[in-house]
């Protein structure tokens, strides 16, 4: 069974605080993904890697930045914690398929509540 | 604009009722369709996924279908059970903008009640 870990499932932080999320997984996929999730708005990208030390944009990655320094751990970080980063946060990875996509199965961590204070 | 709408937004039935949730979507063009159930305080988990060529699909007493003609899907779930308490997504894969990407409903929030 794939598993997907993330450090915290509950976090409280006041604003202006650095912030590191830590992901991860146990069955060498390449892709690892950052999304949050928020009543209303289902989930949004933040940034994806599909490779160490590789990172792309998602949708709203404004305010976060991201480390993959090893295969099996991606990390999210908020530089500078504000309160509109209070959210829900889940990781995700995947395999990439022999045609090259990258848009196998998503298998998600159990996710962390982020408070920002 | 590529889109993926669910419906209803909440549902309750009864225990041992069946029920169908809705999701349409504009994503062209589409490579393939998920349904996740999301439990409380859980991250997603994978119920089904369909491709362009399949019109329905089952896990369970959970059967998916599609219409890619009117680019429609349903997640019909038999005989409800507590455990079927969970939001679930719908989620597309296509092509936007060049590149490969998943766009996400905003789910529908099922509970059961006994």
């Amino acid at each position: 069974d794939v598993k997907v870990t993330q450090s915290s499932r509950y976090l409280v932080k006041r604003t202006g605080e650095k912030v590191f999320l830590e992901c991860v997984q146990d069955m060498d996929h390449e892709n690892m993904f950052w999304y949050r999730q928020d009543p209303g708005l289902g989930l949004r990208l933040i940034y994806f890697s599909y490779d160490v030390k590789m990172k792309e944009k998602g949708d709203i990655p404004e305010g976060y930045s991201v480390s993959r320094e090893k295969k099996e751990r991606f990390s999210l970080i908020l530089e500078s914690a504000s309160t509109n980063q209070t959210s829900m946060y889940l990781c995700a990875s995947s395999l990439t398929s022999a045609s090259g996509s990258s848009y196998n199965e998503q298998f998600f961590g159990p996710g962390t509540r982020l408070t920002v204070l | 604009k590529n889109q993926v709408e669910q419906s209803p937004q909440s549902l309750i039935i009864l225990e041992g009722k069946n029920c169908t949730l809705q999701c349409n979507y504009t994503v062209s063009p589409f490579s393939n369709l998920r349904w996740y159930k999301q439990d409380t305080g859980r991250g997603p988990v994978s119920l089904t996924i369909m491709t362009f060529s399949e019109n329905t699909k089952s896990n369970g007493r959970y059967t998916a279908t599609l219409d890619a003609d009117t680019k429609q899907s349903s997640l019909h779930i038999t005989a409800s059970q507590l455990s079927d308490s969970a939001s679930y997504i719908c989620v597309v894969s296509g092509v936007i903008q060049g590149a490969q990407k998943l766009v996400f409903g905003q789910g529908t929030r099922l509970t059961i009640n006994p």
